[in-house]
């Protein structure tokens, strides 16, 4: 059964810490994706990611970064974590020029207190 | 600016009783519009992909339709078991970019 699996379902971090969210598929999929959840807003693109080390901004960049050194591993992270990243937190991947959409993983809820 | 807004927020149906959500979307270049379902807490599980107006897609009691405009969802005979939150999304021929819409949380009552 393919899979797209994030570290942790839910995490409580603290102000101004720096936090690491994970993400790994085993489809050998091009693109990769991390979106955040909010309530009333849907989901809205952070980054992604079309090959290794390749990374472009999405529509709410701000506050975020991610790493790609290998293709099935797709890093997030929260430089300097604040409430307003209170949120939940979806990585998705699909392959190069494919419309089956995009596979999901569980999600990871983050609380920042 | 590509735009999808679904309708209703949230629906709720007695089992058997058939009904529809709703889907505009305004996108340059429509290359493909998607529905997914979604239980809570949980990631979104893709269900349909739509291309062109007049397509129609079928799985057990979902059939999803396309308009140049929007898109609709129809549930025939729902079971409480259909209870979930279903997405809407498009993708426009500028490249990689999905814009979801919000949702429509549906709530099937036995």
């Amino acid at each position: 059964d393919v899979k797209v699996t994030q570290s942790s379902r839910y995490l409580v971090k603290r102000t101004g810490e720096k936090v690491f969210l994970e993400c790994v598929q085993d489809m050998d999929h091009e693109n990769m994706f991390w979106y955040r959840q909010d309530p009333g807003l849907g989901l809205r693109l952070i980054y992604f990611s079309y090959d290794v080390k390749m990374k472009e901004k999405g529509d709410i960049p701000e506050g975020y970064s991610v790493s790609r050194e290998k293709k099935e591993r797709f890093s997030l992270i929260l430089e300097s974590a604040s409430t307003n990243q209170t949120s939940m937190y979806l990585c998705a991947s699909i392959k190069m020029d494919s419309f089956y959409g995009y596979t999901f993983g569980s999600g990871t809820r983050l609380t920042v207190v | 600016e590509d735009q999808v807004t679904q309708s209703p927020e949230a629906l709720r149906l007695q089992e058997g009783e058939s009904s529809s959500l709703n889907c505009s979307y305004t996108v340059s270049g429509l290359r493909g519009l998607f529905w997914y379902r979604q239980d809570p807490g949980k990631g979104p599980e893709f269900l349909f992909t739509l291309y062109s107006a007049g397509e129609e897609k079928e799985k057990e009691r979902l059939k999803a339709t396309l308009t140049k405009k929007e898109s609709f969802l129809h549930i025939t005979a729902p079971k409480p078991e259909d209870s979930a939150t279903y997405l809407c999304a498009v993708q426009g021929s500028g490249g990689f970019k999905t814009i979801f819409g919000a949702g429509t949380r549906l709530f099937v009552k036995a």
